[in-house]
């Protein structure tokens, strides 16, 4: 069973647009939660985090929202770029003694010029 | 330069074959983990450590074995009693407090033919 889903595969949009990324999750316990951006062939790079205490976090265009009575984030990139096109993945953590992070399986991000 | 190094990038073994990835880091961090990536899946979790000489299976440690016999290295060694071994295998390390993000290796593209 998948705690973590990323249910859209891939999302285009025009350079200059919002992308809206989304991620549901099953366990209530996931305490904190990160998005990560990787680019074919090489590691997942950290973008954004937020603790299940927060709503938002907000890190230049990025800001990732937390719902918590939903078990839904959503990450939202303004303005895309080009160079923002990638695999994002969603991903949370139980917290407390436990450090290891449970993963979405991704989706695919094209901005187009 | 602080980071994760993960050897080599490709590596080719023959069917029946114990092969070990090499994951080395210089961050002075406590945790350290092994992901898989297949197309389609995401991360899957193999091993974890949180400290020195322990270590944890994760959610697909069929076939695989690790150490944790220093706080710099945690090779991987993909034995022959794995099925599917061909995919691109990941490395990460965290601080190992609450709340922190990893950071992962460029990645191994393992083939086995």
């Amino acid at each position: 069973d998948q705690q973590v889903k990323q249910n859209s595969p891939s999302l285009s949009v025009q350079e200059g647009r919002i992308s809206i990324l989304n991620c549901d999750y099953t366990n209530s316990m996931f305490d904190y939660f990160l998005w990560y951006k990787k680019y074919p062939a090489e590691g997942p790079t950290f973008l954004i985090s937020i603790s299940s205490i927060k709503d938002k976090n907000e890190d230049g265009r990025f800001t990732v929202f937390l719902n918590k009575s939903a078990k839904h984030l959503s990450l939202h990139i303004v303005p895309s770029q080009p160079g923002d096109s990638a695999v994002y993945f969603c991903a949370a953590t139980l917290g407390g003694s436990n450090y290891k992070l449970t993963f979405g399986k991704g989706t695919l991000l094209t901005v187009n010029p | 330069d602080g980071g994760i190094t993960q050897s080599p990038k490709y590596l080719f073994r023959k069917e029946g074959q114990n092969v070990t990835l090499s994951c080395e880091q210089n961050l002075n961090h406590d945790a350290m983990y092994w992901y898989r990536q297949d197309p389609g899946q995401g991360l899957r979790l193999i091993y974890y450590s949180q400290i020195v000489n322990d270590f944890q299976k994760g959610d697909i440690a069929e076939g695989y074995s690790v150490s944790r016999e220093k706080k710099e290295s945690f090779p991987l060694t993909v034995t022959s009693a794995q099925k599917n071994p061909t995919a691109f295998y990941l490395c990460a390390s965290s601080i190992g407090l609450i709340n922190t993000e990893a950071f992962f290796g460029q990645g191994t593209r393992l083939t086995v033919v």
